[in-house]
């Protein structure tokens, strides 16, 4: 029973270009969060999207960034334009239901991103 | 302003003794508190959850009060090990909004 699998591991960008990061959830869990890390801070949240649909946005950067969970593969977070400032890790973490509540999360192993 | 707070500096406890991290939160009502380790390069993994009408949780060496008047939780692992070596952190589960409001970590380190 795999775990919430996120790849790559690590991600080199190039200031101007596209970043896609991807999160496949827990088998059975249809709800998905994204949190970015910078170094030496807490967990931010992202956003929260079920399968199709974002329910909530609010921890995401209003320009560059945006996030989708389609029906069939995994969720993507994308980030366009690059900047130094996005250099953190990404992670991903999915719950059996939702919000997350009275239960835990399931957290990836994490996606590094590094712009240069 | 909303905030969340864990000790800032890291804890250094001898093999053994009982280590203590605090995780003080001010302008929220959470309805439940959960406490995560977190490996370097590694993601968070749950460690135990607490609601807001019970004052103490256990699981075998862990511990875990919560105390919604002071607004203030405290994380207990006692006999600690070596291996208890990581950095924890306390997130705030908000009930509405599906999402968990982190602190920014303790990092324990447990001497031989």
């Amino acid at each position: 029973n795999a775990g919430v699998m996120q790849n790559p591991r690590h991600l080199v960008r190039r200031r101007g270009q596209e970043a896609r990061l991807r999160c496949s959830p827990m088998k059975g869990h249809s709800h998905v969060y994204w949190y970015r890390q910078l170094p030496e801070e807490g967990l931010k949240f992202m956003v929260y999207l079920q399968k199709e649909n974002i329910i909530d946005e609010s921890g995401m950067p209003k320009e560059r960034f945006s996030a989708e969970f389609p029906k069939e593969g995994p969720s993507i977070l994308r980030i366009q334009q690059v900047v130094r400032g996005d250099s953190a890790a990404y992670f991903c973490a999915s719950s059996p239901s939702g919000p997350v509540l009275n239960t835990e999360a399931f957290f990836g192993q994490g996606t590094r991103l590094t712009v240069v | 302003s909303q905030k969340i707070e864990q000790n800032s500096e890291a804890l250094n406890i001898q093999e053994g003794k009982t280590a203590t991290l605090t995780c003080n939160y001010t302008n929220y009502s959470p309805a439940y508190l959960q406490w995560y380790r977190q490996d370097p390069g590694r993601g968070p993994v749950f460690l135990l959850l607490i609601r807001e009408n019970e004052k103490e949780k256990r699981k075998e060496r862990l511990k875990v009060t919560f105390d919604t008047t002071l607004k203030q939780s405290l994380f207990h692992i006692t006999a600690s090990q070596p291996a208890d070596s990581a950095t924890y952190l306390c997130a705030l589960d908000m009930v509405s909004g599906g999402k968990l409001i982190f602190g920014q970590g303790t990092e324990l380190s447990v001497k031989p």
